[in-house]
């Protein structure tokens, strides 16, 4: 079946203005996890859903970043008045529950001017 | 919170060989440890995970092993072949396991990653 999509796939934008990243999850997966890699680097956990709440915000690197998820299914990841260390591949997964294995989507790569 | 150290971060076998990847944690309420393998411009993909009610599991030619006293586990690659050429990340997290009061689960924190190359 389908796996996570993630749209779009490559957003380069100029510092200071706001982005909205969007996380598909696959259908029937409860559980939401957004990550963040930077080049080089390993995965930084950003947030998680459970459903369309959030349990768990402590990755999230400033009250810049937010993220949202409705009907418990699609999610979108907002960077306010972005910084150019925002510039990272912005990755999301999801997992049937809470406990089990999280499969990722192909990312968005942020590039901030 | 959790912290999860790997090594090293730059492997290099002889195709044939075996590598073999390791990896600390420090919460000792860790209980689910996958691995995943990252090929350049790719999302990362599971390629096995291990819970801490056993202490290694065995997949063809990859093995993990986990050692909850020492808080440390490790992936094992045998016979490797130049397809196995990746960046390889572990990782830690409190799930699976029963569900904690107040529920959820922590996301997976990563180590920083084994580039490793297969020699031809």
């Amino acid at each position: 079946g389908a796996g996570v999509s993630q749209s779009p796939s490559n957003k380069v934008t100029e510092k200071g203005k706001d982005v909205e990243l969007r996380c598909d999850p696959i259908s029937g997966h409860t559980a939401l996890y957004w990550y963040r890699q930077s080049l080089g680097q390993g995965l930084e956990f950003l947030i998680y859903f459970q459903g369309n709440s959030a349990p768990d915000k402590s990755g999230l690197p400033s009250d810049r970043f937010s993220a949202e998820r409705t009907g418990g299914s699609v999610s979108t990841l907002t960077i306010q008045r972005t910084q150019q260390e925002d510039s990272a591949v912005y990755l999301c997964a999801s997992s049937l529950g809470t406990q089990e294995t999280q499969y990722f989507g192909p990312g968005t790569r942020l590039l901030v001017l | 919170g959790e912290n999860v150290e790997q090594h090293p971060s730059t492997l290099s076998v002889q195709e044939g060989d075996s590598a073999v990847i390791k990896c600390t944690y420090s919460d000792s309420a860790s209980n689910y440890f996958p691995w995943y393998k990252q090929e350049l411009g790719k999302r990362p993909q599971l390629i096995i995970d291990i819970r801490s009610n056993v202490g290694e599991k065995k997949d063809q030619r990859i093995a993990v092993t986990l050692n909850k006293t020492a808080k440390h586990f490790s992936l094992h690659i045998t016979e490797t072949q130049p397809e196995d050429s990746a960046v390889y990340f572990c990782a830690a997290s409190k799930a699976p396991g029963p569900r904690r009061s107040g529920g959820g689960a922590d996301g997976l924190t990563f180590g920083k990653g084994t580039h490793l190359i297969i020699q031809p």
